[in-house]
């Protein structure tokens, strides 16, 4: 059974600092891995998805990397702020089409 | 706008009482999923469809719960005998067969007294 775990579950920083939130899973067999994020109370906002051939993918400030031997995903968000913070899921769907998530960071920048 | 939509977006039952909601997806998309997330939790899988067809349905999915989607593009997940376990909410998500990337709609929160 897939598992996907993101630590820490929360995390807190100041304006303008680079930062990178990880993600590891357990079965490598998978066909895409996607980084999400939430506000609060709101539906999932897909950021970047990653297929399994590939090892990263970039989109303004956020950067996600992904090694599927090691079983891990890195996203990469440069130059943060106040409007980064949020709640950020990682996913990965496997070989049945299915998505797995983790539980999230939840990011805090303060100004 | 052309994302997936869900309604209602927020529904007050009373235990017992049967609840309904609809998802309709990114209209070129032959996938559809739905998902139930609660407090601090990540969003956990509940079934899927391809067009019309239902694939695959988590072991969460009590005999209480249904969904459907019969003409291959909006879907309903009914809540029959609604418990206060039920409460939370309920995710939507479309995405094409070649890339698999999953768009999500705002979600339906079900609240359950």
């Amino acid at each position: 059974k897939q598992e996907v775990t993101q630590i820490p579950a929360a995390l807190s920083v100041p304006e303008g600092e680079n930062l990178v939130l990880n993600c590891s899973f357990t079965d490598s067999a998978i066909y895409n891995l996607q980084w999400f994020r939430q506000d609060p109370g709101k539906g999932l906002t897909s950021l970047l998805l990653i297929q399994s051939s590939q090892r990263e993918q970039t989109s303004g400030r956020l950067n996600a990397s992904l090694d599927k031997s090691s079983g891990r995903s890195t996203l990469y968000i440069a130059a943060s702020q106040p409007g980064d913070s949020a709640t950020y899921l990682c996913a990965v769907t496997g070989a049945n089409s299915k998505l797995t998530f983790g539980k999230g960071i939840t990011l805090s920048v303060r100004p | 706008d052309t994302g997936v939509s869900q309604d209602p977006r927020h529904k007050i039952t009373k235990r017992g009482q049967n609840v309904t909601f609809r998802c309709d997806p990114i209209s070129e998309h032959n996938r559809l999923y739905w998902y139930r997330q609660t407090l601090g939790q990540g969003p956990e899988f509940l079934t899927y469809f391809q067009n019309e067809a239902q694939l695959e349905k988590s072991r969460l999915l009590s005999d209480r719960f249904s969904a459907e989607r019969p003409k291959g593009s909006f879907s309903t997940l009914e809540i029959q005998r609604t418990e206060q376990g039920d409460s939370a909410m309920y995710l939507c998500a479309s995405s094409p067969v070649n890339t698999g990337e999953l768009f999500f709609g705002e979600g339906s929160r079900l609240t359950v007294l």
